[in-house]
Parts: structure tokens; C-alpha cells; sequence
């Protein structure tokens, strides 16, 4: 079973629709949660970290749920610039290891006229 | 904005060749690494490094080698490049607390650099 696990999609929406993309987790020592961006041949890039039940950038809400070991990502009102992938990271601690850094393989967003 | 560059960010290569991938960032951030993606695939950590003369090898076994002689560059190496390498190499920096034995903190955000992708042929 993976540690990381999301919807590759591609979830295509029309411009102003909201998107919503989920990401469960194996591992119930999982500290800290992040989503990051990718577009197509580019680098990831940290969009945001989620830390207790969730938190809210403009348009972008993410959501934590620790009983059910999953993460949300909302977007609301699509715009044709948030076509990309959307990468889901968890940070694990271990007691012989450490901190790891889980990534998912990513959802695909494509937002259309 | 991050400060994180790569070069070359494209290079194809005939099998057997020995190549060096530059990685270079402006923050001052001790700890980097290197990680390998495939499309489509997660990234996998491949290399650290907490600090100048620190290197440690990731979660992914890889025939690559890395050096941190300065703080701000952190080059990786295949001696012999074969087409099992081929494969996007992303570059990243973390200003995270170092926790020894680990190759992150708690709370460790990653600075990615674009990218090389590697061709070998």
C-alpha cells in the first residue's frame, strides 16, 4: 500500500467551477501536510502547508481530517491558470529514521473556457 | 521566490558518458537535495545533504554520486550514464532545523530548482 495516495484524474472543470481533490495517508505518525503545484515540466512549487484541521488562502482551502487520515484540497471559482498538478506531501516520523517527506503522484486539474 | 538554479535543464547523452548536473541556490539554506521523478511517478529522494562536506544517500538507491564543498552548490554525478537514468532530476533547498539522522525537520518546506531532464541514449 502506498503512503501517499491520490486520484491521478485528469479532472477537467469549466472556468468559475469549484474543484475539490482528496489525498489519504497511510501512516498515523504523520506530523505535518503540505500541497504543492506542479505545472507540466516544471518544478514543484509549495502552494500550502496544512498544520491542524485546515486553513484557507483565498481561493484554496485545505482541509485535514487525523481520524480518517485524509487531506482536502478545495478550489473555488476555477481560473485557467490553476491547470496543473497538484502533488500531496506528507512529513512522517519514525522512530528509527526520522522525518520522511511521502509524496503523491499527483492530480491533474484542467480547467477549460 | 525561491533562488534555486539548475543546468542544464535539458541534456541528452550517449550511454557511458560521465555527467555532472549543477545545482545552486542563493538563500543560504544548509540543507539540500536531490530527488528523481518519472512522469507521472512521486519524487524519490535520492540525496542529501545537511551542510558543507555532509552528504547521505536517500530512500532511493541511485548509482549517482553528490559533493557540498560550499554551502550554495550541491552537484550530482553519474559516472556512466546508461538509459536506466533517464529521468527528470529536481534539485531542492530547506532552511529546516537540522535533525540529525533524518533528512528532514518537522516542519521542512521544500525549494525546488526547475529541473534536468536527462536523456540517455
Amino acid at each position: 500500500r502506498k503512503e501517499v495516495e491520490q486520484d491521478p484524474g485528469p479532472f477537467n472543470v469549466p472556468e468559475g467551477a469549484t474543484v475539490a481533490f482528496n489525498c489519504t495517508y497511510s501512516n498515523s505518525a504523520s506530523q505535518s501536510f503540505f500541497w504543492y503545484r506542479q505545472d507540466c515540466r516544471k518544478e514543484p512549487k509549495l502552494l500550502m502547508s496544512v498544520y491542524s484541521s485546515g486553513n484557507e488562502d483565498g481561493r484554496f482551502t485545505a482541509q485535514l481530517n487525523r481520524a480518517s487520515q485524509y487531506i482536502s484540497l478545495l478550489i473555488r471559482d476555477s481560473k485557467l491558470s490553476d491547470s496543473a498538478t497538484y502533488l500531496c506531501v506528507v512529513n512522517v516520523w519514525d522512530s528509527n529514521s526520522g522525518y520522511a517527506l511521502n509524496f503523491g503522484k499527483g492530480t491533474s486539474l484542467l480547467v477549460t473556457p | 521566490e525561491a533562488d534555486i538554479y539548475q543546468t542544464p535543464r535539458y541534456l541528452v547523452i550517449g550511454t557511458g558518458k560521465k555527467i555532472t548536473l549543477e545545482c545552486s541556490q542563493t538563500m543560504g539554506h544548509d540543507k539540500m537535495y536531490w530527488y528523481q521523478q518519472d512522469p507521472g511517478m512521486e519524487l524519490h529522494l535520492i540525496h542529501y545533504s545537511y551542510g558543507v562536506n555532509s552528504t547521505e544517500k536517500g530512500d532511493l538507491s541511485s548509482e549517482s554520486t553528490v559533493s557540498r564543498i560550499r554551502t550554495e552548490h550541491f552537484p550530482l554525478t553519474l559516472e556512466s550514464a546508461r538509459p536506466s537514468h533517464t529521468s527528470q532530476y529536481l534539485c531542492a533547498s530547506s532552511d529546516g532545523s537540522e535533525q540529525r539522522g533524518s533528512p528532514y525537520s518537522s516542519t521542512d518546506t521544500q525549494y525546488f530548482g526547475p529541473g534536468t531532464r536527462l536523456t540517455v541514449l
